[in-house]
């Protein structure tokens, strides 16, 4: 799914760094998606926007900040992380859902992050 | 929330041969997709398939809604097929569009 463009491809960083992931589409879709993944785990949401709005905030530690400054851009503002939040962070799309229909998810190749 | 099993957790083939991976949901789905993760972390959407039958070449994916799992057949297996395959659901009682993802099914192609 290489519609979803995710940069950068790898990123280490201090925990006393601040630095953002960026995610962009050019489908037209909505809807946009952060997800972690642990490695040898499946992913799991952290948020949700639709229309440029935060919909969904899976309780996650204000350490990470998302942003959707257009309908084509989402970024996640990362400050003070700890170890523990090394991860693949995975961006996703979708078109919002019709007639209850909840439309597929597009993925971009995710970034990978290391916390020194 | 919804729970999402797949079945066997690892598979070891022999290139050639052909292979059932198996997810089980415990709740009605408008949304199940089937994703390859290969080594490199890409994940791959293979299908969308809330219900009925798809095929795309050596794949096929048939979902049975009413009896809540859905199954991915892979024919004549390559090494490139490695890696570990989810499949991922959003409940149709959902407000939202949340995919939950099975744990995975680790997949070994031997040449």
């Amino acid at each position: 799914d290489t519609e979803v463009t995710q940069t950068p491809k790898h990123l280490v960083m201090g925990m006393t760094n601040k630095k953002s992931l960026k995610c962009e589409q050019h489908m037209g879709h909505r809807a946009m998606y952060w997800y972690k993944q642990k490695a040898k785990k499946p992913p799991e949401l952290m948020f949700v926007y639709s229309y440029e709005k935060l919909s969904i905030n899976e309780s996650v530690p204000s350490r990470f900040s998302p942003e959707c400054p257009n309908s084509s851009l989402l970024n996640l503002h990362l400050h003070a992380l700890q170890p523990e939040d090394s991860a693949l962070y995975l961006c996703a799309s979708s078109h919002r859902s019709v007639g209850g229909v909840n439309q597929p998810q597009h993925f971009g190749d995710g970034t990978r992050l290391s916390i020194l | 929330g919804i729970q999402v099993e797949q079945s066997p957790p690892d598979l070891i083939l022999q290139e050639g041969a052909n292979s059932t991976l198996r997810c089980n949901f415990s709740d009605s789905v408008n949304n199940l997709q089937w994703f390859h993760q290969n080594p490199w972390g890409q994940l791959i959407n293979l299908f969308y398939i809330p219900s009925g039958t798809k095929q795309n070449g050596r794949l096929s994916a048939t979902t049975v809604a009413t009896e809540r799992y859905s199954l991915l057949y892979i024919s004549s297996s390559q090494t490139t097929d490695s890696g570990v395959y989810f499949c991922a659901v959003v409940a149709y009682t959902g407000a939202n569009s949340k995919l939950t993802f099975g744990k995975g099914i680790t997949l070994s192609v031997r040449p």
